[in-house]
């Protein structure tokens, strides 16, 4: 079965940076873009960014680009979301998301979530 | 940007009632790009509903989806001590909006 575990959340100091991977099994990872959504506490849900599925186009959402980096690692079917200048405002569990398209562009919605990790920006 | 409206926020029902939430997108969108996802607390949403009307794979079928233009609705026939949760829509609007989603509805037990 589909399953997508992220890691790398925790708590961290407001500018300062994070990682998240996300670690997928149960489908054919290289045929399928990925998504980032994340959901702050007691909020509703965030698109945040779109990696296809040779990782040759990514999209971001207004409020992250500039600051954070969706890559993909084919070979260990992995994506990370690099997450940098964090702001309190990002604080979030953030989900890994299957697409139903290859391309970055086309999956007009998400069959399968992660149950996402905490990101918990602080002083 | 499209934005996309729920309502109501929160549908106090009884087990076996009928459910109906409504999502109103800002300007009219195409029915192939509005789907629905149901959340309970602590877990990951669950695709319920894409293009509008199709059932995901093994929704059963007392969930359905309807509507066009900016005017959806998620009609839960009868419902099951198990629907009681968070439910989303979401449209996929391309290059220009990318992925929305609505506020939820929070369907709770009376």
């Amino acid at each position: 079965q589909v399953q997508l575990v992220e890691s790398g959340g925790g708590a961290v100091q407001p500018g300062r940076s994070l990682r998240l991977s996300c670690a997928a099994s149960g489908f054919t990872f290289s045929s399928f873009a990925i998504h980032w959504v994340r959901q702050a506490p007691g909020k509703g849900l965030e698109w945040v960014a779109v990696i296809s599925f040779d990782g040759s186009t990514k999209y971001y959402a207004d409020s992250v680009k500039g600051r954070f980096t969706i890559s993909r690692d084919n070979s260990k079917n992995t994506v990370f979301l690099q997450m940098n200048s964090l702001r309190d405002e990002d604080t979030a569990v953030y989900h890994c998301v299957k697409g139903v398209v290859a391309a970055a562009m086309g999956g007009s919605y998400f069959d399968y979530w992660g149950q996402g990790t905490l990101v918990a920006v602080s002083s | 940007e499209i934005v996309l409206t729920q309502s109501p926020g929160t549908l106090s029902l009884s087990p076996g009632e009928r459910a109906t939430l409504s999502c109103r997108a800002s300007q009219s969108v195409s029915s192939s790009y509005l789907s629905w996802y149901q959340q309970k607390p602590g877990q990951a949403p669950r695709l319920l509903i894409w293009g509008a009307s199709t059932r995901a794979t093994g929704i059963p079928d007392r969930f359905s989806g309807s509507g066009s233009g900016t005017d959806f609705t998620l009609t839960i026939s009868r419902l099951e001590p198990e629907d009681f949760a968070l439910y989303y829509c979401q449209h996929y609007g391309g290059s220009l909006s990318l992925w929305t989603f609505g506020q939820g509805t929070k369907v709770e037990i009376k």
